[in-house]
């Protein structure tokens, strides 16, 4: 199974901040890396797929890079509702797998 | 809009079986594939298993191969997920999840707001 690290676990920052979460697999993935944020009590959300590619409906504000093992997760110009918990997930191979989560919190 | 609302969980003794359904709306569902990703309490998440557009193929977790089984009538645009020898580790919300669409098999675009499963005594 490939296994996908995420760094920081968790995270403080200020409204207007700029902050990346990073992500590591365990082998090559090519660009099969997605983003999702989650707020408490909610489903999952899609935010970035293929590593690079904004999903409809999300902010600018957000933007992925990487390809092969390294990833990252870059939001700009934080809004209140940023804060959350992010996860990426690979998507090369079965089963597919999630990263632990990175909970952004307001400093 | 799309939506998927899952029913069919609840309190569950181990060894149990339970099937969750995820009922799909808003786009045409035999277009594409589908998956089932789980939440235990205060945890990450855990892909589960997925299906094909037309039902023919299924993949799963090892944790939950040769117990769980993924099906889908696209008649009545319906996700399935028969659960059997459930133990305590199951215990989680289960979200259905729809897939992104044209080539991709393992990104999910929309996510239900999941069905809480617990298996204990």
């Amino acid at each position: 199974d490939i296994q996908m690290t995420q760094s920081p676990s968790s995270l403080s920052a200020s409204v207007g901040d700029r902050v990346t979460i990073t992500c590591r697999a365990s082998q090559s993935i090519s660009a099969f890396l997605n983003w999702y944020q989650q707020k408490p009590g909610k489903a999952p959300e899609l935010l970035i797929h293929a590593a690079s590619s904004l999903q409809s409906g999300v902010p600018s504000r957000f933007s992925g890079s990487g390809s092969g093992t390294d990833f990252t997760l870059s939001i700009s110009n934080l809004q209140p509702e940023d804060f959350a918990t992010y996860y990426c997930q690979q998507s090369y191979s079965a089963p597919l797998t999630f990263g632990q989560g990175t909970r952004l919190d307001i400093k | 809009e799309v939506q998927l609302v899952e029913s069919g969980g609840g309190l569950v003794q181990p060894g149990g079986s339970l099937r969750l359904s995820c009922a799909a709306s808003g786009f045409t569902f035999s277009n594409y594939w589908m998956h089932w990703v789980r939440q235990a309490p205060g945890k990450g998440l855990l892909w589960v298993s997925r299906i094909n557009s037309d039902g023919r193929s299924t993949t799963y977790a090892d944790s939950v191969k040769g117990r769980f089984t993924i099906s889908r009538d696209n008649a009545k645009n319906t996700l399935y997920l028969q659960m059997n020898s459930l133990r305590a580790e199951d215990t989680a919300v289960y979200h259905c999840a729809r897939g992104l669409g044209g080539s991709s098999t393992g990104t999910t675009a929309y996510w239900g707001q999941g069905s809480l499963v617990t298996v204990s005594s």
